[in-house]
């Protein structure tokens, strides 16, 4: 299986919103609402901040919001703060039960 | 709260076997499905390993079917993978993470294998 297709780097300042995009194939991200996001800072485990496309668990700000459109998902994040500095992966359920993630975007707040 | 507790990791010569575990607490864990997710120094994540609730069905990458095994023991509330013919390419820090629907919901700290003569 394949990774999902993340750009490396984005970078936006405070207050400003950015989006990262995660291009699959209609095998994975565009066949099934299963696509998560995760954000990982240094030497940190993951924590899921986006789940079923769209869905944020208790906890997560509504400033973090995902969607989809055909094979590419995209996370927004509103409102930029410091503390959303980290690495961000995308997930997909693909078929034959497995999982695929994407190769991770780095998130820089200027 | 969930707490999962990784164990077993360290250094291992190509070719050797090693198992790792994973302590659950904080809930049902014969309810939820278990997943292995590794992570290659500086790299990003890349899911291995798939058990269900009952250890009754069992899913692999294609990286490592046939040389990783998932099992679990549910009376002790405990995941485990055991990694044979172990390469150079399987090093990594690997993380036990809960299946919640078809995402990783929660995750351990990880536990670093190191594959090196």
């Amino acid at each position: 299986q394949s990774a999902l297709t993340q750009p490396a780097s984005v970078s936006g300042s405070p207050g400003q919103s950015i989006t990262i995009s995660c291009t699959g194939t209609s095998s994975d991200v565009g066949g099934y609402n299963y696509v998560s996001w995760y954000q990982q800072h240094p030497g940190k485990a993951p924590k899921l901040m986006i789940y079923e496309v769209s869905n944020r668990p208790s906890g997560v700000p509504d400033r973090f919001s995902g969607s989809k459109s055909g094979n590419t998902a995209s996370l927004t994040i509103s409102g930029l703060q410091a503390e959303d500095e980290a690495d961000y992966y995308c997930n997909s359920y693909s078929s034959s039960n497995m999982w695929v993630f994407g190769g991770g975007t780095k998130l820089t707040v200027l | 709260q969930v707490q999962l507790v990784e164990s077993g990791g360290g250094v291992v010569q190509p070719g050797r076997s090693l198992r790792l575990s994973c302590a659950a607490s904080g809930f049902t864990f014969s309810n939820h499905g278990m997943h292995w997710v590794r992570q290659a120094p500086g790299q990003g994540l890349e899911w291995v390993a798939l058990i269900w609730y009952d250890g009754s069905k069992k899913f692999y990458a294609d990286s490592v079917r046939g040389r990783f095994t998932i099992s679990r023991d549910n009376s002790k509330n405990t995941l485990f993978v055991e990694m044979s013919s172990l390469r150079a390419e399987d090093t990594a820090v690997y993380y036990c993470a809960r299946g919640t629907g078809n995402q990783f919901d929660s995750w351990g700290q990880g536990t670093l294998v190191t594959v090196s003569s």
